[in-house]
């Protein structure tokens, strides 16, 4: 198994650029997460989903949006990239029913706006 | 005030030496989960507990719930668990997790 992919693992963009992550499970998990990790902070939740055509904002949802039309494919797209959106992002999933579960990451994707 | 907060930031030890690093949470929750971060960047879920302890090879987690503590120890640590660990608090009710910003721990030879 694969588990979790994303692509792709670096990008630059410049200010204004659009952009979409991608990020696929082959778990059939029904929940999936977007985070974004800045250098000092703990990872912060930009969206979720609990299951295809099910999304829901995180902590830190401006300037990002999400599509969840399968359960294996979670999109996060980045419309007018600005500088404070220089990240690393992390794609997780895992299998909730009714406990909580371990989260599966992908190796996350470093992009740079300039 | 991070309503999950990890101690130390920073760990250096020496090879075999044993290992404890600190998270407090102030939120209710459902499991504590403590991941680890390689140097590559990639993040590996270790444990996730909701009480008492758990051990998988020579890593131990512990919790306490009255106390809002948990701890990650590691025992005769080798330079490969040179990562950054992180704690995270799952909430009540759905799987938000709250992170630590993370433990960074160097073991020497």
């Amino acid at each position: 198994n694969a588990g979790v992919t994303q692509t792709p693992k670096f990008r630059i963009l410049k200010i204004g650029q659009s952009m979409t992550l991608q990020c696929t499970q082959d778990m059939n998990h029904n929940y999936m997460y977007w985070y974004r990790q800045d250098p000092g902070m703990g990872l912060k939740l930009i969206y979720y989903s609990v299951g295809a055509g099910i999304t829901d904002k995180g902590e830190v949802p401006n300037g990002y949006n999400v599509s969840r039309s399968t359960t294996e494919d979670f999109p996060l797209r980045l419309e007018l990239a600005a500088p404070s959106q220089t990240s690393v992002y992390f794609c997780a999933s895992s299998y909730v029913q009714g406990d909580n579960q371990p989260q599966h990451f992908g190796d996350g994707t470093r992009l740079s706006i300039l | 005030k991070n309503e999950v907060e990890q101690s130390p930031q920073n760990l250096t030890a020496q090879e075999g030496e044993f290992i404890t690093i600190n998270c407090s949470y102030s939120v209710g929750i459902s499991a504590l989960h403590w991941l680890q971060q390689h140097p590559g960047g990639g993040i590996v879920s270790l444990f996730m507990l909701s009480s008492g302890k758990k051990k998988h090879g020579r890593l131990i987690a512990t919790i306490n719930i009255q106390e809002k503590h948990s701890s990650l120890h590691i025992t005769a640590s080798h330079p490969r668990d040179s990562a950054v660990y992180i704690c995270a608090a799952g909430n009540f009710g759905n799987e938000k997790l709250t992170f630590g910003t993370g433990t960074r721990l160097t073991i020497i030879p």
